[in-house]
C-alpha cells in the first residue's frame, strides 16, 4: 500500500477558480512534506516544502497546509489559471531522506 | 542553462534491444538520482549516488538495469534486453549533499520517455 496517498485522481475546474487538493500519508517518521508540480512531458518542480513544525507555506498562489497530527496536507490553487493546468504530487519524507511519492492529482483548468 | 539536462528526450526502441540514457546533474550536486514514471503514476526510486558510489538499489532494477556515474558528475543508465514493460518516463534528479546544510529539495530534469515497441 502506498504510504502518501492523493485525492482526487483528477479534477477540472474553469478558468479563475479556486481548488484544493489533498494528501494522506502514513510515512513515520515524518521529516518534511513537498508538492511539486509537473507538466505533462517534463520533470516535476518543487512548489512548497514544510517541515514538522510548519502548517502553512504560500507560493504565490499556491497555498500548502500540513496537519501533522492527521498526516494530511492540502494544495490551494486560487484563481486558477490555463498554466496550472498539470499533475501536482505529494511527497513525504523520513528522517532518512526515503521520500515516498504520491501518484499525483492531475489538474486541468479549462477557459 | 543550468538545471538538471537529460538526453534523450525521447528514445523508441524494439523489444530486445539495448538503450543507454545520460543525465547531466546541477554542477555541484553531488547525490543524482534515477526514478522511473508511467502514466499516471508519480515517479518510483530507481537508484542514487552519492558522487561516484551508488549507495542504494531498488529491487525494482533488474539485472536487466545498471548505472553509473564513474566520475562524479554525468551519470547513466543502461537497460539491456529491454520489454515492452520497460516503456516509461526515467527521469533523474540531483540535491547538494547534507553535509552542506542544504535541504533535500531535488532539482528534476526533463525525463527520458522509453517506448519498446
Amino acid at each position: 500500500k502506498n504510504q502518501v496517498e492523493q485525492s482526487p485522481q483528477s479534477l477540472i475546474i474553469l478558468e479563475g477558480k479556486n481548488c484544493t487538493l489533498q494528501c494522506n500519508y502514513t510515512v513515520s517518521p515524518f521529516s518534511n512534506l513537498r508538492w511539486y508540480k509537473q507538466d505533462t512531458g517534463r520533470g516535476p518542480v518543487s512548489l512548497t516544502i514544510m517541515t514538522f513544525s510548519e502548517n502553512t507555506k504560500s507560493n504565490g498562489r499556491y497555498t500548502a497546509t500540513l496537519d501533522a497530527d492527521t498526516k494530511q496536507s492540502s494544495l490551494h490553487i486560487t484563481a486558477s489559471q490555463l498554466s496550472d493546468s498539470a499533475s501536482y504530487i505529494c511527497v513525504v519524507s523520513g528522517n532518512n531522506n526515503d521520500m515516498r511519492f504520491g501518484a499525483g492529482t492531475r489538474l486541468t483548468v479549462k477557459p | 542553462d543550468t538545471g538538471v539536462s537529460q538526453d534523450p528526450r525521447h528514445k523508441i526502441t524494439k523489444r530486445g534491444q539495448n538503450v543507454t540514457f545520460r543525465c547531466d546533474p546541477i554542477s555541484e550536486h553531488n547525490r543524482l538520482y534515477w526514478y522511473r514514471q508511467t502514466l499516471g503514476q508519480g515517479p518510483e526510486f530507481l537508484t542514487y549516488f552519492q558522487n561516484e558510489a551508488q549507495l542504494e538499489k531498488s529491487r525494482l532494477l533488474s539485472d536487466r538495469f545498471s548505472a553509473e556515474r564513474p566520475k562524479g558528475s554525468f551519470s547513466t543508465l543502461e537497460i539491456q534486453r529491454t520489454e515492452q514493460g520497460d516503456s516509461a518516463m526515467y527521469l533523474c534528479a540531483s540535491r547538494p549533499g547534507i553535509e552542506r546544510g542544504h535541504t533535500d529539495t531535488q532539482y528534476f530534469g526533463p525525463g527520458t520517455r522509453l517506448t519498446v515497441l
